[in-house]
């Protein structure tokens, strides 16, 4: 059973507002999260991460926040820009464990 | 060039046939790993490794085997490839393996006929 769920497969938004990208997860155990973007025939890119010790990680236009009670993570990017255009992947990972969990991605369109 | 680097990039073999995936890191990561991406199923863990010679499975590692002799390699073979194992196959390293980020090579794209 998927232990990381990004319900939505896509997401269109205009140049200039907020790309908001959400993950869910079911492990408890889980206490770092990450975010990796993917351009078509390239790997996957570390993005930003978060611990759960924070609720908030920011890097400049990238925002993760943490709602531990809620096992939910989202990626705010503002503002978006056309090259933000990738499929986003949400990862977490526990201290018990080697490999990091991923979602299915969502795949973000940001038009001009 | 320092990184992590995957061959072939493209890949096309027959069914029954055997075919191995490189995998070559320059950082000295101990951990390394294989993932592979399908439609609707994202990334997968396929088999890890801790260190040279210290392998482990994954999600979803029948039909696969690896090894690791040295640090730096780490080699994903089909034993015998089934039309299920068309994938994208991507290597990964990691410095820890714990809380820490793993970067990926630019993946092989592999199709079984």
């Amino acid at each position: 059973d998927q232990q990381v769920k990004q319900n939505s497969p896509s997401l269109s938004v205009q140049e200039g507002r907020i790309s908001i990208l959400n993950c869910d997860y079911t492990n408890s155990m889980f206490d770092y999260f990450l975010w990796y973007k993917k351009y078509p025939a390239e790997g996957p890119t570390f993005l930003i991460s978060i611990s759960s010790i924070k609720d908030k990680n920011e890097d400049g236009r990238f925002t993760v926040f943490l709602n531990k009670s809620a096992k939910h993570l989202s990626l705010h990017i503002v503002p978006s820009q056309p090259g933000d255009s990738a499929v986003y992947f949400c990862a977490a990972a526990s201290d018990t464990g080697y490999a990091l969990n991923f979602g299915k991605g969502t795949s973000l369109l940001v038009t001009p | 060039d320092a990184g992590i680097t995957q061959s072939p990039r493209y890949k096309i073999t027959e069914t029954g046939r055997q075919v191995t995936l490189m995998c070559h890191q320059t950082w000295s990561h101990s951990y390394m790993f294989w993932y592979r991406q399908d439609l609707g199923h994202g990334l997968r863990l396929i088999y890890y490794s801790a260190a040279a010679d210290i392998t482990d499975k994954g999600e979803v590692p029948d039909g696969y085997v690896v090894s690791r002799s040295k640090t730096e390699n780490f080699p994903l073979t089909l034993e015998s490839a089934t039309r299920s194992q068309t994938s994208v196959y991507f290597c990964a390293s990691s410095e820890t393996g714990v809380n820490t980020e793993a970067f990926f090579g630019q993946g092989t794209r592999l199709t079984v006929v």
